[in-house]
């Protein structure tokens, strides 16, 4: 399996632009989760789903983020209008019955 | 409010000493403490973890010591080697694992030659 597929791996972006995530989770786990990564913060969950439906989104940080998970192959995270802020690295990670994986991240700078 | 506090932030060890990270955290209904190791440009791997009906576990060279009554749970890497230079995380969580992770902030680890 080739684990999860995150894209893009990396991201440069203006303020006030669209961003979009892609992830292909591992074939079979039926639980996935987004989390971004700041030097400050360190490892925040924002958002996970279980058979493609949104559990808890409660560390979405505001309405400019949404996530969608359409089907059991892909989901993704969206924010609209980026900001300055957000530069970060967004990790997707999925679950079966046992331990979590993560993809390699997304790295997005937003200027 | 932080769950889990992790110590220290940065720690350099010579190649064959002992590193050792440090995690408490604060909620009595977590039963399931993981540590995660990340290289750079990498997403975090589960390296070893620990319930708590058990006060130690060894694998290889990485030993977690889990002290329930204190809330602290540490990692140790036993003979360090400049491979083992990377962020560490620990976290913990409820449901076992299958709850969701609650992590601390990180360790960066540096092993010198």
């Amino acid at each position: 399996d080739a684990g999860v597929i995150q894209s893009p791996r990396h991201e440069v972006t203006e303020m006030g632009q669209e961003v979009t995530l892609r992830c292909k989770p591992i074939s079979g786990h039926n639980s996935l989760f987004w989390y971004r990564q700041t030097m400050m913060r360190g490892l925040e969950l924002l958002i996970y789903f279980n058979n493609n439906v949104p559990i808890d989104d409660s560390g979405m940080p505001e309405d400019r983020f949404s996530a969608k998970m359409p089907n059991a192959s892909f989901s993704t995270l969206k924010i609209q209008p980026s900001e300055p802020r957000d530069s970060a690295v967004y990790f997707c990670a999925t679950r079966g019955t046992g331990e979590l994986f993560f993809g390699e991240g997304s790295r997005l700078t937003v200027l | 409010q932080q769950q889990v506090k992790q110590s220290p932030q940065s720690l350099i060890v010579q190649k064959g000493g002992i590193s050792i990270i440090n995690c408490a955290y604060e909620n009595t209904a977590f039963d399931y403490f993981p540590w995660y190791q990340q290289f750079p440009g990498k997403g975090p791997a589960l390296l070893i973890a620990i319930r708590p009906d058990v006060s130690e576990k060894k694998e290889g060279r990485f030993t977690i010591s889990f002290n329930k009554s204190a809330k602290q749970f540490s990692l140790h890497i036993m003979d360090s080697q400049p491979g083992d230079s990377a962020t560490y995380f620990c976290a913990a969580s409820k449901e076992g694992s299958q709850g969701n992770l609650i992590f601390g902030k990180g360790t960066k680890l540096s092993v010198k030659p």
